[in-house]
């Protein structure tokens, strides 16, 4: 079955270290975003692709990093920098826009905790 | 920028009744989509319903329809004949629709609906 697979479910990280989280799809989509999820905050955008080999900063892009290089794959890195990485993180893919194709399609998430 | 507004945290019905989830959203472009998306305890993001904004016809959905007011910015979310499986956080989404941020979504804060037996 077609879809995006994010893994793993949960991850724990101690302060000061690198983790990167997985997004992978097999739904053939040109486009890839990585949207964070607070309690009562609603989701917010963190990067987003459009294309393999190119990426460009969401709202809320500092203290994390991305790269694309297959169009099936568009892992998360959430550095040191970022101060407050606690959160539930959501990936999404969806097509090139036509009228009809506008829906997103989104992973699982990632359950990411800070000890 | 997109900015979408959801004002009720927390919304409840009865089983079998009906109940409309309020979104106002905000934005400058001409053509653009709205979204509601169901989020359950399992937290896997569900599209519920989308609206094409050059439509004038509300979107329906089998029981869900939208009543949307272009003028007044207004997309709201109608569940009629409300099941337990209903139960969730309701996120209005908003989308240009189409050049280079095509597809990126804008939330809002989220509703949490409670159904009722």
């Amino acid at each position: 079955d077609g879809g995006i697979t994010q893994s793993p479910k949960y991850l724990f990280r101690k302060e000061g270290q690198n983790v990167t989280l997985s997004c992978e799809q097999n739904l053939n989509h040109d486009a890839m975003y990585w949207y964070r999820q607070d309690p009562g905050q609603g989701l917010r955008l963190i990067y987003y692709s459009q294309i393999v080999n190119d990426f460009q900063k969401g709202d809320i892009a500092e203290g994390y990093s991305v790269s694309r290089e297959k169009k099936e794959s568009f892992p998360l890195t959430v550095t040191s920098a970022q101060k407050n990485p606690t959160a539930f993180y959501l990936c999404a893919s969806s097509r090139a826009p036509t009228v009809m194709n506008t829906e997103a399609f989104f992973g699982q998430g990632t359950r990411l905790t800070v000890v | 920028a997109q900015t979408v507004t959801q004002s009720q945290p927390e919304m409840s019905v009865q089983e079998a009744e009906t109940v409309t989830l309020s979104c106002t959203y905000d934005t400058s472009e001409s053509d653009y989509y709205l979204f509601w998306y169901k989020q359950p305890p399992s937290r896997q993001m569900i599209l519920v319903i989308r609206q094409e904004a050059y439509k004038q016809q509300n979107a329906t959905e089998n029981r869900f329809s939208v009543n949307f007011q272009k003028a007044a910015k207004s997309f709201s979310l109608k569940i009629s004949d409300s099941q337990l499986g209903d139960a969730a956080m309701y996120f209005c989404a908003s989308s240009n629709a189409g050049g280079t941020s095509y597809g990126k979504l804008t939330f809002g804060q989220g509703t949490i609906l409670t159904v009722h037996p």
